[in-house]
């Protein structure tokens, strides 16, 4: 059974610490999203890779965030300083793109970060 | 712009009853995707159906259909023979771009409580 995997499930840091989240892609998928999620907001993408290459991070504050594939395997997502404001659900979600279709995105459990 | 609507914060239906969850849309693009992701009270999010801009048929999945009004701009789920299971909260989602960019919107959210 395939699935998305992310670690840590849940982190709790304070204020100006880096805090760095992974996600492990559903094997032989090329395509990575990072969501967050928010109340105020509910689930906004931040950023997402293909074939391990930056298409778009416009929704990602890029003042401290910053987001990475360094293999196929794995996609990081990194704050740095963070800030209680970041405090957030972080979904990961991987899909396969062929064909000129981008096929459905499965999630994985998600980062429940709290800043204090 | 894109929008993805969903009128209902809250919904309670009675076990073994259908329910229908709404879902209106807002797009310019000719070709777009529309999903339903459920997310259960362990935060994970689950993908239920999908259905293509120029799918003929309306998308079902076991108990699960998409009744897409193209022309109303409309893509509600239907739940048949609803089960205790099925309380969460609902998210319909829409890709926007062309075809191979995967980027998804979401709406706010439908909390399904399925009655005994």
């Amino acid at each position: 059974d395939a699935r998305v995997t992310q670690t840590p499930r849940h982190k709790v840091t304070e204020m100006g610490q880096e805090v760095t989240m992974r996600c492990q892609p559903i094997l032989g998928h090329n395509t990575v999203f990072w969501y967050r999620q928010t109340m105020m907001q509910g689930l906004e993408l931040l950023a997402y890779f293909r074939n391990r290459a930056p298409l778009d991070d416009s929704g990602m504050p890029k003042d401290r965030f910053s987001a990475e594939m360094p293999d196929a395997t794995l996609a990081t997502l990194k704050i740095q300083p963070s800030e209680p404001r970041d405090s957030a659900v972080y979904f990961c979600a991987s899909g396969l793109q062929r064909g000129g279709d981008q096929e459905t995105q499965y999630f994985g459990p998600g980062t429940r970060l709290l800043v204090l | 712009a894109q929008k993805i609507t969903q009128t209902q914060p809250g919904m309670f239906v009675q076990e073994k009853e259908a329910v229908t969850l709404d879902c209106t849309y807002d797009t310019s693009d000719p070709s777009y995707g529309l999903f339903w992701y459920k997310q259960p009270s362990s935060g994970e999010m689950i993908f239920l159906i999908y259905q293509g801009s120029y799918d003929q048929q309306n998308a079902t999945e076991g108990r699960y259909s998409l009744n897409f009004q193209k022309a109303r701009k409309s893509a509600n789920l239907v739940i048949s023979a609803s089960q205790l299971g099925d309380s969460a909260m609902y998210f319909c989602a829409m890709r926007y771009g062309s075809s191979n960019t995967g980027k998804l919107i979401f709406g706010q959210g439908t909390t399904l409580q399925v009655k005994p």
